[in-house]
């Protein structure tokens, strides 16, 4: 069982909506993570937060918004999506940023269509 | 790009039998960590390997790391159904904060 939780497990929205998705976990990790994944490829890394700031953000559209409220709770708001970004959304933390040798613990991931 | 490359990209072997898959990367590591898939699961934590280490074992889990050859190797003896899954190696790189994922192997284990 993951201690990352995320929600909703699944989400179905329209190009013109506004949703979005959260992640949770109590494990006292100062680095939180978000990556999107397609069928059959690996994941690839959306955004780091490090000590509630944005840490890194890998030239994403800003049609996805992060935030990071506090070092509990991340969340990816998502406005004016496309088909294309339909995918799973995996949130993640570690104890701190994952280059030293930190593993990472991945939440089960919010499955996203976009219609 | 910094990222692992995996091969086989697929693998299917008979329950019992052992399972091998490799991880080849570019420049210098830190680490190298191995995470598995269930399908359409979050991902899981296997074992790390760090640079100043050759071999590694977890239960059924043998890793190897050649940093000469910028390649490691996952092992897994006695396979059962239930290791059925995509496995990602993810080496970390010398000065580079961010961890990513190699391109995977999909094994199945056929009962």
């Amino acid at each position: 069982d993951t201690e990352v939780t995320q929600t909703p497990k699944h989400l179905v929205m329209g190009m013109t909506n506004k949703k979005s998705l959260k992640c949770e976990q109590h494990m006292g990790h100062r680095a939180m993570y978000w990556y999107k994944q397609k069928a059959k490829k690996p994941p690839e890394l959306m955004f780091v937060y490090s000590y509630e700031k944005l840490s890194i953000n890998e030239s994403v559209p800003s049609r996805f918004s992060p935030e990071c409220p506090n070092s509990s709770l991340l969340n990816l708001h998502l406005h004016a999506l496309q088909p294309e970004d339909s995918a799973l959304y995996l949130c993640a933390s570690s104890r701190v940023q994952a280059s030293s040798g930190n593993t990472i613990y991945f939440g089960e991931g919010s499955w996203l269509t976009v219609v | 790009s910094q990222q692992g490359e995996e091969d086989p990209q697929a693998l299917s072997i008979q329950e019992g039998e052992n399972a091998t898959m490799n991880c080849s990367y570019k420049t210098s590591i830190n680490n190298l960590q191995w995470y598995r898939q269930n399908s359409g699961r979050g991902l899981v934590h296997l074992i790390l390997i760090r640079s100043n280490e050759r071999e590694k074992h977890s239960g059924r889990l043998r890793v190897t790391l050649d940093t000469s050859k910028k390649s490691s190797s996952l092992l897994i003896t006695a396979s059962r159904a239930a290791d059925t899954a995509s496995y990602f190696c993810a080496p970390s790189f010398l000065g580079n904060e961010k961890l990513t994922f190699g391109t995977g192997t999909r094994l199945t284990i056929i009962p």
